[in-house]
């Protein structure tokens, strides 16, 4: 059974550099059907989609973030790597990590890590 | 830019159906996915594609799609559907972009 482990420091000072890790276990990241996703959670707010990777390095992040984000995979370690610089205390949320799947018309985050809290202060 | 907009909260009766919507120019385009969240807890996806459903999820949960609007209908909802749905989308504005809707908070009475 594939799982996603988020990793990673849980305290970030402002104007620092946000580093998560995700760990795939029980599978590959190997295979072309999925892209890895990051999406984070304000607490008491909605899900935020921050980005996706591919497993060959490819990256699509959302407009507004696109400035500050950086993925990047290592199909070695079956991890992927979530970067966020100039943070402020409104990226203060929970960062989850899924696998993205679908075809053309529909896309899916079908797994999920259960989320790690990152406070910025 | 685009977007998904959802009603902040609904309730529903002890057995009786509810339906969720998600309103976006994306889902002209593409089908919604549905997520249940309960407190303090990752979300699961409860419906993908036109109406699919991933292992394990109840047959009491169905999606649909008419124009921009997607729905997420729970008919006979039980007291464990009490929690936070979000729907999603690829965006239609933005390359491999995803879209998620503000959430509906689902009270089963």
């Amino acid at each position: 059974q594939l799982q996603l482990q988020e990793s990673g420091p849980g305290l970030v000072k402002p104007s620092e550099t946000l580093s998560l890790t995700c760990t795939v276990s029980g599978g590959s990241m190997h295979s072309g059907l999925y892209y890895w996703g990051w999406i984070r959670q304000p607490p008491g707010k909605g899900l935020e989609w921050i980005g996706n990777i591919y497993y060959s390095g490819g990256t699509y992040y959302k407009p507004s973030l696109k400035s500050r984000v950086t993925m990047s995979v290592d199909t070695s370690k079956n991890q992927f790597s979530l970067e966020l610089t100039s943070v402020t205390d409104a990226d203060t949320a929970v960062y989850y990590c899924a696998r993205l799947g679908g075809d053309f018309v529909f896309w899916y985050f079908d797994l999920w890590g259960r989320g790690t809290l990152v406070t910025v202060s | 830019s685009s977007e998904l907009t959802q009603d902040p909260a609904v309730s529903v009766a002890l057995g009786q159906t509810v339906s969720i919507t998600c309103q976006g120019d994306s889902l002209r385009s593409y089908y919604a996915s549905w997520y249940q969240q309960r407190p303090g807890q990752a979300p699961v996806l409860v419906i993908y594609g036109k109406n699919n459903r991933p292992s394990g999820i109840p047959d009491r949960f169905s999606g649909s799609t008419s124009g921009n609007t997607a729905s997420l209908t729970i008919t006979g909802a039980q007291a464990e559907d009490e929690a936070d749905y979000y729907c999603n989308s690829r965006d239609n504005s933005a390359d491999h972009g995803v879209l998620f809707g503000g959430g509906t908070k689902v009270t089963v009475l």
